[in-house]
């Protein structure tokens, strides 16, 4: 029951952004877009969530396109600790309750 | 920084045994969760706990599993009766919930059956 849709795999050079795609063209209305990262079998870790206004913090940027249809996590300057899966999920605000439904994720390979 | 803790990281045991996994959510976290994750395949959510109580559970979460918070700090997983493909990563997790709905992940127990 995959919600989004991403690419298997990416590869991005050290320093430079890296863009990471996921399309969630059957997201409603009170979905919210979130990413996780999982670094080699670590646990998953949070890392932005928004509504449709783009966000930003420490770690990353979101850019929601204006139908919410798709989105962009930028990671802006990769460094090879970035290198995990990353997950993108939508996700129905329920008053706090955070089911993640994980699916395939995007391999990123930082390279040196 | 606060963090989910889980322990044992790492726990073999033979099929058939009961098996407990531990973890220590966020103090002032609301929601609980367990997730577990094969090798090589998708993390999978197996049950969220709130308000002393099963919130969801899914179809992995059969009458084998079951979860408790004995103590107000302590949130435990346990198998009572493993089998081989229960070997698995499981994962942690709570959230503080009113609104916060970011999700904090442990570290993982790598549980072994053999």
């Amino acid at each position: 029951d995959a919600k989004t849709t991403q690419p298997p795999s990416m590869d991005c050079a050290e320093g430079r952004a890296a863009n990471l795609p996921c399309n969630h063209s059957t997201i409603s209305g009170n979905e919210y877009v979130y990413w996780y990262r999982q670094i080699h079998s670590q646990g998953p870790q949070y890392i932005i969530h928004g509504l449709k206004n783009n966000e930003t913090n420490e770690m990353a940027s979101l850019i929601i396109t204006e139908d919410r249809k798709s989105s962009t996590l930028i990671l802006p300057h990769a460094t090879l600790r970035d290198t995990a899966v990353y997950y993108c999920i939508v996700s129905e605000y329920s008053g706090g309750y955070q089911k993640v439904t994980f699916g395939i994720g995007t391999k990123l390979q930082v390279i040196p | 920084e606060p963090e989910v803790t889980q322990t044992p990281s790492h726990q073999v045991t033979q099929m058939g045994q009961e098996v407990i996994l531990r973890c220590v959510p966020i103090s002032n976290h609301l929601y609980f969760y367990w997730y577990r994750q094969i090798l090589g395949q998708k993390v999978e959510f197996l049950v969220s706990f709130y308000n002393n109580e099963i919130s969801e559970k899914s179809e992995i979460f059969d009458d084998q599993f079951s979860v408790e918070r004995p103590d107000g700090s302590n949130f435990t997983l346990k198998i009572r009766s493993t089998k081989l493909e229960d070997s698995a990563m499981y994962f942690c997790a709570s959230n503080l919930g009113q609104g916060n709905t970011e999700a904090f992940f442990g570290q993982g127990t790598r549980l072994t059956v053999v």
